[in-house]
């Protein structure tokens, strides 16, 4: 089952900041945040992710409480073709010469309407 | 560079027939994943292979899925006999390293099933 919790949908109006939402109380110490987007039609694509502290890419920023237990993906310009869902997903490490499964746990995500 | 690669696109079929699909992932990726995306839920891994072994297939319903990665480049993953309840989208993912937080998965476009 996923270890985190996000709203079903969210509505952001074109060329604002997108700011959604993620909490992962239960998460451990060893387990990174990672999102991910899936576009209508299309396999999910990887955004951004972060142990502890702060990310920022050339798609959008992770903004991660300093209890670790939420999080914030920011896009900070949202265009309609940012309309997707949005995943939230935690994932624990392995050490690389060990490494054992790693998939990772879906939940439903968060529908992301950009309105023009 | 070319991504990850998959056919066929859709497939329809009638219950207590068998289907095929294949996955060809991105040229160096040693881990490749098969997920089941039921609609209006996120993908749920099937099967992780690491090369050409099984690393996770504790979600695999063994008794009618199969998957193999003989020369550990691609991948055919196999229903037999397909239930109604097997219509979804079959998505495959690559990466480049195992076990490593910051290695990102790439997915293809998926196939989409439809068991009548």
């Amino acid at each position: 089952d996923a270890k985190t919790t996000q709203p079903p949908s969210m509505d952001c109006a074109e060329g604002r900041a997108a700011n959604l939402p993620c909490n992962h109380s239960t998460i451990s110490g060893n387990e990174y945040v990672y999102w991910y987007r899936q576009i209508h039609s299309q396999g999910p694509q990887y955004i951004i992710h972060g142990l502890k502290n702060n990310e920022t890419n050339e798609m959008a920023s992770l903004i991660i409480t300093e209890d670790r237990k939420s999080s914030t993906l920011i896009l900070p310009h949202a265009t309609l073709r940012d309309t997707a869902v949005y995943y939230c997903i935690v994932r624990v490490t392995y050490p690389y010469s060990g490494g054992g499964a790693d998939g990772l746990t879906f939940g439903k995500g968060t529908h992301l309407i950009i309105q023009p | 560079e070319a991504g990850v690669a998959q056919s066929p696109r859709y497939k329809i079929i009638e219950k207590r027939q068998s289907v095929a699909f294949w996955c060809n992932p991105i040229s160096g990726h040693a881990t490749l994943y098969w997920y089941q995306q039921i609609l209006g839920q996120g993908p749920k891994l099937l099967i992780q292979f690491q090369n050409n072994g099984v690393v996770d297939d504790s979600q695999l319903p063994k008794d009618r899925f199969s998957a193999e990665r003989l020369k550990g480049v691609d991948s055919t993953l196999k229903i037999q006999p397909a239930k109604l309840e097997d219509s979804a989208v079959y998505l495959c993912a690559s990466s480049l390293v195992e076990g490593l937080a910051r290695d990102e998965q790439y997915f293809g476009p998926g196939t989409r099933l439809t068991v009548t």
